[in-house]
């Protein structure tokens, strides 16, 4: 089955205590990507991915570091956790071939979501 | 600078009925746009897009239209089912294939039965 999987889904920590949020895709996808959703604000970009070793900052990226060894995986880290970072995130992934209900090249396909609590 | 706005945070319709979303946007180089919906617990999914060359796309019960002089668009939803009820969120993107997504602030829509 094509999908996003997002590991954990559910993370209570702390402040200052590193973590890792782990994204991996089964499609073949070159470009990923990773959001975080808070209530009024929407989805907002963190940071993308257009292929393996190449990263960009999208809107939101202080206080989070991302990397893409592998085409499959695009975890997101988070040196210094601190409350303002909980949130809903998400990570996506898409082709830039012909694919797609969407027409084409420009449907992302969403994961479960990480929910994560900083205290 | 709010590049893609979903002015309503809220809809309620009854079942049967017609659902109209409406998404405004200020980036007129965007040249695509898609609606994702997304139920709580879950990921957003895709529901429909629209070329920025296009007036109006249609995928069953769903047709998007776009008025790119106004920078409008909206999302009609024909008849409105209860497992419609979900958040809507309208996204722009330009750059073609590489580009990233712009989302707007989305809008819940509750279809009563």
């Amino acid at each position: 089955e094509a999908q996003v999987t997002q590991n954990p889904r559910y993370l209570i920590t702390v402040t200052g205590k590193k973590l890792t949020v782990t994204c991996s895709q089964n499609m073949n996808h070159e470009y990923m990507s990773w959001y975080r959703q808070d209530p009024g604000l929407g989805l907002r970009q963190i940071y993308y991915s257009m292929n393996v070793e190449v990263t960009d900052k999208g809107d939101v990226p202080e206080g989070y570091k991302v990397s893409r060894k592998e085409k499959r995986n695009f975890p997101l880290i988070l040196e210094s956790p601190s409350p303002n970072q909980t949130s809903l995130y998400f990570c996506a992934s898409k082709t830039f071939g012909l694919a797609g209900r969407g027409g084409g090249y420009n449907e992302q396909f969403f994961g479960p979501g990480t929910r994560l609590t900083v205290l | 600078d709010q590049q893609v706005k979903q002015n309503s945070p809220s809809l309620s319709v009854q079942e049967g009925r017609i659902s109209i979303l409406n998404c405004d946007y200020t980036n007129s180089m965007f040249d695509y746009f898609l609606w994702y919906k997304k139920y709580p617990a879950e990921g957003p999914t895709f529901l429909i897009s629209i070329s920025s060359i296009k007036d109006k796309n249609e995928d069953g019960r769903f047709t998007v239209f776009l008025n790119k002089s106004a920078k409008h668009l909206s999302l009609h939803i024909v008849p409105s089912q209860p497992g419609d009820s979900a958040v809507y969120f309208c996204a722009g993107m330009y750059g073609g294939s590489q580009g990233n997504l712009i989302f707007g602030k989305g809008t819940k829509l509750s279809v009563k039965p």
